[in-house]
């Protein structure tokens, strides 16, 4: 079985601020990684994923995130919010060996960009 | 091309009604699972379909049900309506090593 642990619940920002979402999961198998956006009253849309190659994946809106398999993480990084930028994160696993991709979720992390 | 359409956006039912969740898969998907998210929390795995049978199902209990059309659609079936079935309820069609969401059903039990 596999687990998703997000760390911070909530993480308010000023505009302009580095930003980190922290993701941590627990599977006893290789695992392959995901981030999720979701903005106010929409479904989910794929931010990253990682399912092998470079540890370091980006996005086309410049958020990367990192996995680290010693320490079974995942985390989610970007230099610089803006506003709209203003959403709840998921990150979420899914085993390789399985053909149905199915997804487990961590509970989500809410970001607030402030002016 | 389209993505992942659901129906309806928003519904309202009472305690011990009965409700159906429509969803079409992105073309060319033949893959279709259900989610159910609670207010505050992460997307929880209901079941998913495959060539009209249920593949995989997550811990859920009998009064949620569902159905795969030949043409890939899906419907999510709910019974006996409870208060705590009140969420977000999405559907998500399988590409590779992706899963592809709708924009969800918005649930509430009165």
């Amino acid at each position: 079985a596999q687990s998703v642990t997000q760390l911070d619940s909530q993480v308010p920002v000023f505009e302009e601020a580095p930003v980190e979402l922290r993701c941590n999961y627990s599977s006893s198998v290789s695992v392959y990684l995901f981030w999720y956006v979701q903005y106010p009253n929409q479904g989910l849309q794929l931010l990253l994923k990682y399912l092998s190659g470079s540890t370091l994946v980006e996005s086309i809106n410049g958020f990367e995130a990192e996995f680290n398999k010693s320490q079974t993480s995942f985390h989610l990084r970007k230099p610089s919010v803006h506003i709209s930028d203003t959403a709840e994160y998921f990150c979420a696993v899914s085993d390789p060996r399985s053909n149905d991709y199915k997804l487990s979720f961590g509970a989500g992390t809410t970001v607030t960009v402030r002016a | 091309d389209a993505g992942v359409t659901q129906s309806p956006t928003h519904l309202i039912k009472t305690r011990g009604q009965q409700v159906t969740l429509r969803c079409s898969p992105k073309s060319g998907h033949d893959t279709v699972s259900w989610y159910q998210q609670a207010l505050g929390q992460g997307p929880q795995f209901i079941f998913q379909y495959y060539e009209e049978e249920e593949r995989q199902r997550g811990n859920f209990p009998d009064r949620f049900s569902g159905h795969q059309f030949p043409n890939y659609s899906s419907e999510l079936n709910v019974n006996a309506l409870l208060l705590g079935d009140s969420a977000l309820y999405l559907c998500a069609s399988s590409g590779y090593h992706e899963q592809f969401f709708g924009p969800g059903t918005r649930l509430t039990v009165l």
